[in-house]
């Protein structure tokens, strides 16, 4: 078990530009998460997976942004067009049921960071 | 929805004890959590309350009262490597933590 892995750790790119980032999750976990956190902020919930069911997105989640799971495995995530509003941590976490259910929680990925210019 | 607060920073002294607050409001609580998190690294999870009282893990305790709306980490002998942020969220609908903002700690010798 190494954890929650995240791929690149940093991007820079022009605005305009699409990028996508990857997220390894703990390999027994069946549940797959994605945030975003600016700044001086808490993470702030994107979407997440059952397996390779994409069942829940957050409305800060715009028509940009596409998440797959294609395999119940790893998870990528894609920003089209990207903005400046649109540099944060792109934080993923993965979970065997719900965080709380064997209480250790949700296991985070150290995140993508984005600077968009 | 996020309706979680909790102070923004805090300093206290090597060998201390601190306690960081956090309320929360929500229709529907599945458990407390406390995260702990160093610039630039991944959320650590530290605790997870789901029942009112306290609950001790080491140097760290955190406690809740769902009546409240309330829960509290205590960080005991404080030591250098404690100065990180640490994050307070709840469960919601059984998929997904609602953060608060995270309160600062900077440890100083």
């Amino acid at each position: 078990d190494t954890g929650v892995s995240q791929d690149p750790r940093h991007k820079i790119t022009k605005r305009g530009q699409n990028v996508t980032f990857r997220c390894d999750p703990i390999s027994e976990h069946n549940r797959l998460y994605w945030y975003r956190q600016t700044l001086g902020q808490g993470p702030e919930f994107l979407t997440y997976f059952q397996n390779e069911a994409q069942l829940e997105k957050s409305r800060l989640l715009s028509d940009r942004f596409s998440a797959e799971r294609p395999k119940g495995s790893f998870s990528t995530l894609e920003i089209q067009r990207t903005e400046q509003g649109d540099s944060a941590m792109y934080l993923c976490a993965s979970s065997l049921g719900t965080g709380g259910e064997r209480g250790y929680g949700y296991t985070f990925g150290s995140g993508t960071r984005l600077t968009v210019v | 929805g996020q309706n979680i607060d909790q102070p923004t920073e805090m300093t206290a002294t090597e060998g201390a004890i601190v306690q960081i607050n956090c309320t929360y409001q929500t229709s529907g609580f599945n458990g407390l959590f406390w995260y702990q998190q160093h610039a630039g690294e991944a959320p650590t999870f530290l605790s997870y309350n789901v029942l009112d009282g306290l609950e001790e893990k080491g140097r760290f305790s955190s406690f809740l009262s769902r009546s409240k709306g309330y829960s509290y980490l205590l960080l005991k002998e404080l030591q250098m490597k404690d100065s990180a942020s640490y994050l307070c969220a709840h469960e919601e609908g059984n998929n997904r933590l609602a953060f608060g903002k995270g309160n600062q700690v900077v440890v100083i010798p």
